[in-house]
């Protein structure tokens, strides 16, 4: 199975400063089809996850633009521009390129210093 | 409005059954493959099982094969997983979500193994 692993697992960031996180996977995520399957997904405290971004970069709908994804290959980041209060919580990547099974990270815990 | 809206969780003994339905609606249920994922309290995301639109293509978790069977009724917009032989790792709480790549996402229902 494919090994998902974030950096940092822990991440204190000040409100309307950047935060990056990182995903790297234990084998490139180049399906062959073209496609690279490497989503986001955010699960605010008591919710349930929600998808932010698909295939590496495309944001889904309703997903504020200060969030962003970029990577290729085997290393991959979520970025937020400026960081509000409603980001708080957990962020996971999952690879859905080789499977079964689709993959998740160990996820990071955004919180707000 | 587009949902899914998960039931069937509760309290289950170690080795019994229980059945989590997912009602999909606001969407057209028929041309989304689901799949089932689960959290234990506390912990990351784990994907369980995956269904095609058809039912044609099914996959699971080693972890639960041969004890879970998931299922579609796409007259009901409706998905199933059937928990048999339940063990005390099953605990968690069940997500239903559509697509491979997790568009859309239940709720939840919170499984419980224990005597």
């Amino acid at each position: 199975d494919v090994v998902m692993t974030q950096s940092p697992l822990s991440l204190p960031v000040t409100l309307g400063q950047p935060a990056s996180i990182s995903c790297r996977s234990s084998q490139s995520l180049v399906h062959s089809d073209g496609n690279t399957y490497l989503n986001w997904f955010q699960q605010r405290p008591g919710q349930s996850p929600r998808r932010l971004i698909y295939k590496v970069s495309n944001r889904d709908s309703g997903v504020p633009d200060r969030f962003s994804g970029s990577g290729s290959g085997t290393d991959f980041t979520l970025k937020i521009s400026r960081v509000e209060a409603e980001d708080v919580g957990v962020y996971y990547c999952m690879q859905a390129t080789h499977w079964p099974p689709a993959t998740f990270g160990q996820g990071t815990r955004l919180e707000i210093k | 409005e587009v949902q899914l809206v998960e039931s069937g969780g509760g309290l289950g003994q170690p080795g019994g059954s229980l059945r989590l339905s997912c009602a999909a609606s606001g969407f057209t249920f028929s041309s989304y493959s689901m799949k089932w994922v689960r959290q234990a309290p506390g912990k990351g995301l784990e994907w369980v099982s995956y269904i095609s639109s058809s039912s044609s293509t099914i996959y699971y978790v080693d972890s639960v094969k041969g004890r879970f069977t998931i299922s579609r009724d796409n007259a009901k917009n409706s998905l199933y997983l059937q928990m048999n032989s339940l063990r005390a790792e099953d605990t968690a709480v069940y997500y239903c979500a559509r697509d491979r790549l997790g568009s859309l996402w239940g709720q939840g229902t919170l499984v419980t193994v224990s005597s």
